[in-house]
């Protein structure tokens, strides 16, 4: 069985630009998670999937992110405009069911570099 | 809100054990994850705590002590690959959400 897959494994942009992630989970979890490292700093919670429906995007850090999952399969995060303080690890994560034990397995992360 | 506290770095020797400790505040816990990151892959899950105890699985073994907020992850029989950061994650306040530490380096020489 596939993991979580996450594309592009790096991208450098230049501030102003607008960039697009892709997270595809593993088959059949409802529940898709995006996360985001920066440098020397804890994993942060940016948002969860229910399906195709935003459970919860508390962690969002402003408007100029905006993610989608049409057809509640894979899940886009765009950047727009990028700014300097945007760059880091974007981890996404996938988990088959709600409950408060369901394991989050972790796709290897696109690291983003804003100049 | 969850505040979640562990070590920057450790380092041990091989075949020994080692320790370490997480310590969390939080609203509406529920529980507590211990994830493996090695440099530039994925977490990958070790361990799920949500009753008091210790729970082992192999070289492995997870505590928590919800009344101490206080959890610890144990590595015996230490292996060079175990050299990696570790991630202690606590959920709670809902919905699954995890709110991860910073993570300790733990690095393991011969």
């Amino acid at each position: 069985e596939a993991g979580v897959t996450q594309f592009p494994s790096h991208s450098v942009i230049e501030k102003g630009q607008t960039v697009t992630l892709r997270c595809d989970p593993i088959s059949g979890h409802d529940n898709l998670y995006w996360y985001r490292r920066v440098m020397g700093k804890e994993i942060k919670f940016l948002l969860h999937f229910v399906k195709e429906s935003k459970q919860d995007e508390s962690g969002m850090p402003n408007n100029r992110f905006l993610a989608e999952r049409t057809g509640g399969t894979y899940s886009t995060l765009k950047v727009q405009p990028a700014e300097l303080e945007d760059s880091g690890v974007y981890f996404c994560a996938s988990s088959q069911t709600r409950g408060p034990s369901e394991t989050q397995y972790f796709g290897p992360g696109t690291r983003l570099l804003v100049l | 809100g969850q505040n979640i506290d562990q070590p920057t770095e450790m380092t041990a020797t091989e075949g020994a054990i080692v320790q370490i400790n997480c310590t969390y505040q939080t609203s509406g816990f529920n529980g507590l994850f211990w994830y493996q990151q090695h440099a530039g892959e994925a977490p990958t899950f070790l361990s799920y705590n949500v009753l008091d105890g210790l729970e082992e699985k192999g070289r492995f073994s997870s505590f928590l002590s919800r009344s101490k907020g206080y959890s610890y992850l144990l590595l015996k029989e230490l292996q060079m690959k175990d050299s990696a950061s570790y991630l202690c994650a606590g959920t709670g306040g809902g919905y699954q959400k995890v709110t991860f530490g910073t993570g300790t380096k733990l690095q393991v020489i011969p």
